[in-house]
């Protein structure tokens, strides 16, 4: 079983949608959980972080984790053709010091 | 804050040869990652140091490869023997590790290596 897993798409939504993009990890220990967009061509970026249950927003970005079943999600409301990119979740598992562990990723388009 | 920086963008070299990448954190950033990715798939962990101590390294990584941070500032990458395998896209990120809220990483723009 992979640390953390993606569904690698591509996703495709229409602009103006609602982007729906989620994550499991395996570490049920973990405490820190993260997403980021990479452009292609670039590297990572970070664009939310959150650390308890429930839902954390940002802007058009919403992340929700729930610990209980070990699942990160990661919503983009009013997808632009400029959010087309692959969304890489991220979480710090402890193997005996802590390190962050990225999933493949999601590739999104928007579709103008 | 200048951002994270490598060298070289590109490398391409012959199999056999040795390669060492270059990596200068922000500059009070104690944490240093490595990490490798290769087309469609997401960053896979190698190494990291916290100031100049390795603290810990990817048991898919062979001996072939050895990282080094020393007095904890720039670290660099080296691959010995180069295998056409190696071919990937080299990053380089920091942090200011653990702040009781987590760890954000800042990644740097990457060293591209082509192993022919």
């Amino acid at each position: 079983q992979k640390e953390v897993e993606q569904n690698s798409g591509p996703l495709s939504v229409p602009e103006g949608a609602i982007a729906s993009l989620n994550c499991t990890y395996s570490d049920r220990g973990s405490q820190s959980f993260f997403w980021y967009r990479q452009y292609s061509g670039k590297s990572p970026e970070l664009i939310m972080s959150i650390y308890s249950n429930g839902d954390k927003e940002d802007g058009r970005f919403t992340a929700q984790l729930n610990k209980a079943s070990q699942y990160v999600s990661l919503l983009i409301r009013d997808s632009q053709p400029s959010d087309s990119a692959t969304y890489l979740c991220a979480v710090r598992i402890n193997t005996g010091g802590f390190k962050t562990i990225f999933g493949a990723g999601t590739r999104l388009f928007v579709k103008a | 804050d200048t951002g994270v920086s490598q060298d070289p963008r590109h490398k391409i070299t012959k199999r056999g040869q040795n390669v060492t990448f270059r990596c200068d954190p922000i500059s009070e950033h104690n944490r240093l990652y490595w990490y490798r990715q290769t087309l469609g798939q997401g960053p896979e962990f190698l190494t990291y140091f916290q100031n100049e101590a390795q603290l810990e390294k990817s048991r898919l990584l062979s001996d072939r490869f050895s990282a080094e941070r020393p007095k904890g500032s720039f670290s660099t990458l080296e691959i010995q023997r180069t295998e056409q395998g190696d071919s990937a896209m080299y990053l380089c990120a920091s942090s200011l590790g653990d702040r009781g809220s987590g760890e954000k990483l800042f990644f740097g723009s990457g060293t591209q290596l082509s192993v022919l």
